[in-house]
């Protein structure tokens, strides 16, 4: 029984590349969030996608970044031009049930940890 | 400003006694309460919770405890394993809204 996969583990780019990173949540769930970790912080919430949809992306910064979930494949969390504040990690994770119900547990990717040079 | 927080960043408990791990929210409206536990360079591994009509909530050496008037709950680990040693994430959310997670506070259980 697979669990929350992410792709790469680890990524490396110089400013101004693009960043492409891939979620593939567990079997059954349909619902995914994106967080990131700034070192010596905590988790903050990104954006919540279901297929085809984008259910909140109130973390998100306005500006070259996006995400999508598409019917079929990953979710991809993309970040255009990257500088080196972003440089963090990035984890994913899914759940079976949406925020819409009262208890929803996620559960997590191992992360990918980009690197800005 | 953080809805969330453990003023705690790390924790050293000798093995076999009990770490208690503190945390505060500030939304009163918050009404399911989860604990996380991260090892390095792993995800976040979900390890228990609690609805706020609870104030207590107990499985094997985890217990969480939840204050409501005081906006306050903590997660006991009794008896402390070195196995337990692990950044903790205390995370709340309300139905219909995202899970805020507060910044973490790294335990090491000394053998």
């Amino acid at each position: 029984n697979a669990g929350v996969m992410q792709n790469p583990r680890h990524l490396v780019r110089r400013r101004g590349q693009e960043a492409r990173l891939r979620c593939s949540p567990m079997k059954g769930h349909s619902h995914v969030y994106w967080y990131r970790q700034l070192p010596e912080e905590g988790l903050k919430f990104m954006v919540y996608l279901q297929k085809e949809n984008i259910i909140d992306e109130s973390g998100m910064p306005k500006e070259r970044f996006s995400a999508e979930f598409p019917k079929e494949g990953p979710s991809i969390l993309r970040i255009q031009q990257v500088v080196r504040g972003d440089s963090a990690a990035y984890f994913c994770a899914s759940s079976r049930v949406g925020t819409s119900v009262s208890y929803n547990e996620q559960f997590f990717g191992p992360g990918t940890r980009l690197t800005v040079l | 400003d953080q809805q969330v927080k453990q003023n705690s960043p790390s924790l050293s408990v000798q093995e076999g006694r009990i770490s208690i791990l503190n945390c505060d929210y500030t939304n009163s409206m918050f009404d399911y309460f989860l604990w996380y536990k991260k090892y390095p360079a792993e995800g976040p591994t979900f390890l228990i919770s609690i609805s706020s009509i609870k104030d207590k909530n107990e499985d094997g050496r985890f217990t969480v405890f939840l204050n409501k008037s005081a906006k306050h709950l903590s997660l006991h680990i009794v008896p402390s394993q070195p196995g337990d040693s692990a950044v903790y994430f205390c995370a709340a959310h309300r139905g219909g809204d995202k899970v805020i997670f507060g910044p973490g506070t790294s335990l090491s259980v000394i053998p």
